[in-house]
Protein backbone atom coordinates (compact mmCIF):
# COMPACT_ATOMS: atom_id res chain seq x y z
CA UNK A 1 0.00 0.00 0.00
CA UNK A 2 1.06 3.28 -0.69
CA UNK A 3 2.36 6.25 2.41
CA UNK A 4 0.16 8.63 0.13
CA UNK A 5 -3.36 7.19 -1.51
CA UNK A 6 -5.20 10.15 -3.58
CA UNK A 7 -8.41 9.63 -4.84
CA UNK A 8 -10.46 9.90 -7.43
CA UNK A 9 -7.37 9.13 -9.95
CA UNK A 10 -9.53 10.55 -13.02
CA UNK A 11 -12.22 13.51 -12.47
CA UNK A 12 -14.30 14.95 -15.59
CA UNK A 13 -16.40 17.68 -14.82
CA UNK A 14 -18.20 20.67 -16.46
CA UNK A 15 -17.04 23.80 -16.29
CA UNK A 16 -19.00 25.25 -12.94
CA UNK A 17 -18.68 22.67 -10.70
CA UNK A 18 -17.36 22.35 -7.15
CA UNK A 19 -14.58 19.88 -7.59
CA UNK A 20 -13.12 17.88 -4.22
CA UNK A 21 -10.02 15.84 -4.55
CA UNK A 22 -8.89 13.63 -1.98
CA UNK A 23 -5.57 12.69 -0.02
CA UNK A 24 -5.08 10.02 2.65
CA UNK A 25 -1.71 9.24 3.95
CA UNK A 26 -0.12 6.46 6.75
CA UNK A 27 2.59 7.89 8.11
CA UNK A 28 3.17 10.87 10.79
CA UNK A 29 3.86 13.81 8.92
CA UNK A 30 5.09 17.83 9.27
CA UNK A 31 3.37 19.06 6.41
CA UNK A 32 1.61 18.36 3.57
CA UNK A 33 1.60 19.60 -0.06
CA UNK A 34 -0.82 20.22 -3.13
CA UNK A 35 0.73 20.60 -6.24
CA UNK A 36 -0.01 21.53 -9.86
CA UNK A 37 1.34 19.78 -12.81
CA UNK A 38 -0.30 21.14 -16.59
CA UNK A 39 -0.43 19.14 -19.41
CA UNK A 40 2.84 21.05 -20.20
CA UNK A 41 4.35 18.94 -17.67
CA UNK A 42 5.44 22.04 -15.44
CA UNK A 43 4.83 21.77 -11.79
CA UNK A 44 3.92 24.72 -9.25
CA UNK A 45 3.57 24.11 -6.18
CA UNK A 46 -0.36 25.31 -4.86
CA UNK A 47 -0.20 24.89 -0.87
CA UNK A 48 1.82 24.03 2.04
CA UNK A 49 -0.05 23.33 4.99
CA UNK A 50 0.00 21.50 8.82
CA UNK A 51 -3.16 22.41 9.74
CA UNK A 52 -6.40 23.90 9.37
CA UNK A 53 -7.38 25.26 5.88
CA UNK A 54 -5.90 27.43 3.32
CA UNK A 55 -7.53 29.68 0.52
CA UNK A 56 -6.16 31.16 -2.30
CA UNK A 57 -8.63 32.39 -5.08
CA UNK A 58 -11.20 29.53 -5.77
CA UNK A 59 -8.97 27.12 -4.59
CA UNK A 60 -9.01 25.61 -0.64
CA UNK A 61 -7.20 23.55 0.80
CA UNK A 62 -7.99 21.47 4.05
CA UNK A 63 -6.07 18.90 6.29
CA UNK A 64 -7.06 17.00 9.07
CA UNK A 65 -4.07 15.31 11.22
CA UNK A 66 -5.96 12.96 13.38
CA UNK A 67 -7.78 11.26 9.99
CA UNK A 68 -4.96 11.81 8.07
CA UNK A 69 -6.76 13.72 5.00
CA UNK A 70 -6.54 16.19 3.28
CA UNK A 71 -8.48 18.14 0.35
CA UNK A 72 -8.47 20.37 -2.26
CA UNK A 73 -11.70 22.17 -3.41
CA UNK A 74 -11.65 23.81 -6.60
CA UNK A 75 -14.72 26.08 -6.74
CA UNK A 76 -16.64 27.25 -10.38
CA UNK A 77 -14.17 25.22 -11.98
CA UNK A 78 -12.73 26.39 -15.19
CA UNK A 79 -11.15 24.45 -18.46
CA UNK A 80 -7.86 26.21 -16.91
CA UNK A 81 -8.43 24.02 -14.23
CA UNK A 82 -7.36 21.06 -16.05
CA UNK A 83 -4.14 19.67 -14.94
CA UNK A 84 -2.97 16.86 -12.05
CA UNK A 85 -2.92 17.56 -9.15
CA UNK A 86 -0.67 16.16 -6.56
CA UNK A 87 -0.37 15.43 -2.99
CA UNK A 88 2.70 14.84 -1.50
CA UNK A 89 3.28 14.41 2.78
CA UNK A 90 6.60 15.83 4.32
CA UNK A 91 7.89 12.60 6.71
CA UNK A 92 10.47 11.49 8.40
CA UNK A 93 13.86 12.87 7.09
CA UNK A 94 12.38 16.07 5.56
CA UNK A 95 11.39 14.43 2.26
CA UNK A 96 8.75 14.29 0.16
CA UNK A 97 6.72 11.25 -0.69
CA UNK A 98 4.18 11.63 -3.28
CA UNK A 99 0.63 10.36 -4.54
CA UNK A 100 -0.08 9.20 -7.58
CA UNK A 101 -1.70 12.80 -9.01
CA UNK A 102 -5.71 13.14 -9.57
CA UNK A 103 -6.05 14.01 -13.59
CA UNK A 104 -9.03 16.56 -13.57
CA UNK A 105 -10.83 17.41 -16.98
CA UNK A 106 -13.10 20.45 -16.45
CA UNK A 107 -15.08 20.68 -19.73
CA UNK A 108 -16.51 23.43 -21.23
CA UNK B 1 14.97 34.74 -11.58
CA UNK B 2 15.09 32.46 -14.15
CA UNK B 3 13.97 29.87 -10.98
CA UNK B 4 15.13 26.23 -11.48
CA UNK B 5 16.35 25.33 -14.75
CA UNK B 6 16.94 21.99 -16.73
CA UNK B 7 18.74 21.20 -20.17
CA UNK B 8 17.83 18.60 -22.05
CA UNK B 9 13.93 19.04 -22.53
CA UNK B 10 14.31 16.16 -24.19
CA UNK B 11 16.38 12.55 -25.12
CA UNK B 12 16.93 9.88 -26.78
CA UNK B 13 19.53 7.57 -25.59
CA UNK B 14 20.39 4.02 -26.94
CA UNK B 15 21.22 1.26 -24.14
CA UNK B 16 24.36 1.45 -22.44
CA UNK B 17 25.13 5.18 -23.16
CA UNK B 18 25.71 8.01 -20.49
CA UNK B 19 24.76 11.17 -20.18
CA UNK B 20 24.50 14.34 -17.87
CA UNK B 21 21.19 15.56 -16.82
CA UNK B 22 21.99 19.56 -16.06
CA UNK B 23 19.77 21.52 -13.24
CA UNK B 24 20.68 25.09 -12.35
CA UNK B 25 18.88 27.14 -9.77
CA UNK B 26 19.41 31.04 -8.99
CA UNK B 27 17.95 31.45 -5.77
CA UNK B 28 20.73 30.57 -3.86
CA UNK B 29 18.71 27.57 -2.43
CA UNK B 30 20.54 24.55 -0.41
CA UNK B 31 18.39 21.99 -0.85
CA UNK B 32 18.54 20.34 -3.81
CA UNK B 33 15.93 17.24 -5.07
CA UNK B 34 15.95 14.87 -8.24
CA UNK B 35 12.43 12.80 -8.51
CA UNK B 36 11.70 10.27 -11.41
CA UNK B 37 8.19 10.67 -12.67
CA UNK B 38 6.21 7.59 -14.37
CA UNK B 39 3.26 7.14 -16.34
CA UNK B 40 0.71 6.80 -13.30
CA UNK B 41 2.95 6.58 -10.55
CA UNK B 42 3.68 9.61 -8.16
CA UNK B 43 7.25 11.59 -8.58
CA UNK B 44 10.27 9.27 -6.67
CA UNK B 45 13.24 10.60 -5.02
CA UNK B 46 16.00 9.61 -6.80
CA UNK B 47 18.87 11.92 -5.01
CA UNK B 48 19.00 14.74 -2.85
CA UNK B 49 21.63 17.64 -1.61
CA UNK B 50 21.77 19.68 1.72
CA UNK B 51 24.18 22.22 0.26
CA UNK B 52 27.59 22.37 -1.55
CA UNK B 53 29.56 19.13 -1.18
CA UNK B 54 26.56 17.07 0.54
CA UNK B 55 24.69 14.20 -1.13
CA UNK B 56 22.65 11.52 -0.51
CA UNK B 57 20.57 8.58 -1.75
CA UNK B 58 16.79 8.68 -2.36
CA UNK B 59 14.17 6.19 -2.86
CA UNK B 60 15.75 4.70 -6.03
CA UNK B 61 19.18 5.91 -6.34
CA UNK B 62 20.55 2.81 -8.21
CA UNK B 63 21.85 3.62 -12.05
CA UNK B 64 22.76 7.55 -11.40
CA UNK B 65 25.12 9.46 -9.60
CA UNK B 66 24.87 13.11 -8.41
CA UNK B 67 27.64 15.84 -7.28
CA UNK B 68 27.15 19.44 -5.72
CA UNK B 69 30.08 21.14 -6.00
CA UNK B 70 28.27 24.86 -6.14
CA UNK B 71 25.22 25.85 -4.54
CA UNK B 72 23.89 26.61 -7.44
CA UNK B 73 24.25 22.87 -9.62
CA UNK B 74 23.20 19.88 -9.28
CA UNK B 75 23.69 17.63 -12.32
CA UNK B 76 22.51 13.83 -12.57
CA UNK B 77 24.62 11.46 -13.97
CA UNK B 78 23.74 8.49 -15.86
CA UNK B 79 26.38 5.96 -16.59
CA UNK B 80 24.78 3.04 -18.29
CA UNK B 81 21.57 3.70 -19.65
CA UNK B 82 18.89 1.34 -19.35
CA UNK B 83 14.95 1.09 -20.46
CA UNK B 84 14.10 1.05 -16.99
CA UNK B 85 15.50 4.76 -16.81
CA UNK B 86 13.16 5.91 -18.93
CA UNK B 87 11.09 8.71 -17.61
CA UNK B 88 10.67 12.55 -16.99
CA UNK B 89 13.03 13.72 -14.92
CA UNK B 90 12.61 16.59 -12.62
CA UNK B 91 14.88 18.90 -10.51
CA UNK B 92 13.89 21.01 -7.11
CA UNK B 93 14.97 23.27 -5.14
CA UNK B 94 14.37 24.78 -1.78
CA UNK B 95 15.38 27.24 0.88
CA UNK B 96 16.91 25.94 3.96
CA UNK B 97 15.02 26.49 7.03
CA UNK B 98 11.91 24.69 8.68
CA UNK B 99 10.98 22.09 5.57
CA UNK B 100 7.49 22.28 6.72
CA UNK B 101 7.83 26.02 5.86
CA UNK B 102 9.34 26.01 2.68
CA UNK B 103 8.21 25.84 -0.67
CA UNK B 104 9.73 23.24 -3.09
CA UNK B 105 10.16 24.95 -6.97
CA UNK B 106 11.01 22.52 -9.57
CA UNK B 107 12.14 22.89 -12.67
CA UNK B 108 10.47 22.17 -16.08
CA UNK B 109 11.51 18.22 -16.50
CA UNK B 110 13.91 16.28 -18.83
CA UNK B 111 12.25 13.65 -20.78
CA UNK B 112 14.50 10.63 -21.35
CA UNK B 113 13.89 8.10 -23.54
CA UNK B 114 16.02 4.58 -23.30
CA UNK B 115 16.21 2.60 -26.51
Amino acid sequence: KNEVEQSPQNLTAQEGEFITINCSYSVGISALHWLQQHPGGGIVSLFMLSSGKKKHGRLIATINIQEKHSSLHITASHPRDSAVYICAVLGGAQKLVFGQGTRLTINP
Amino acid sequence: NAGVTQTPKFRILKIGQSMTLQCTQDMNHNYMYWYRQDPGMGLKLIYYSVGAGITDKGEVPNGYNVSRSTTEDFPLRLELAAPSQTSVYFCASRRAGLAGKETQYFGPGTRLLVL
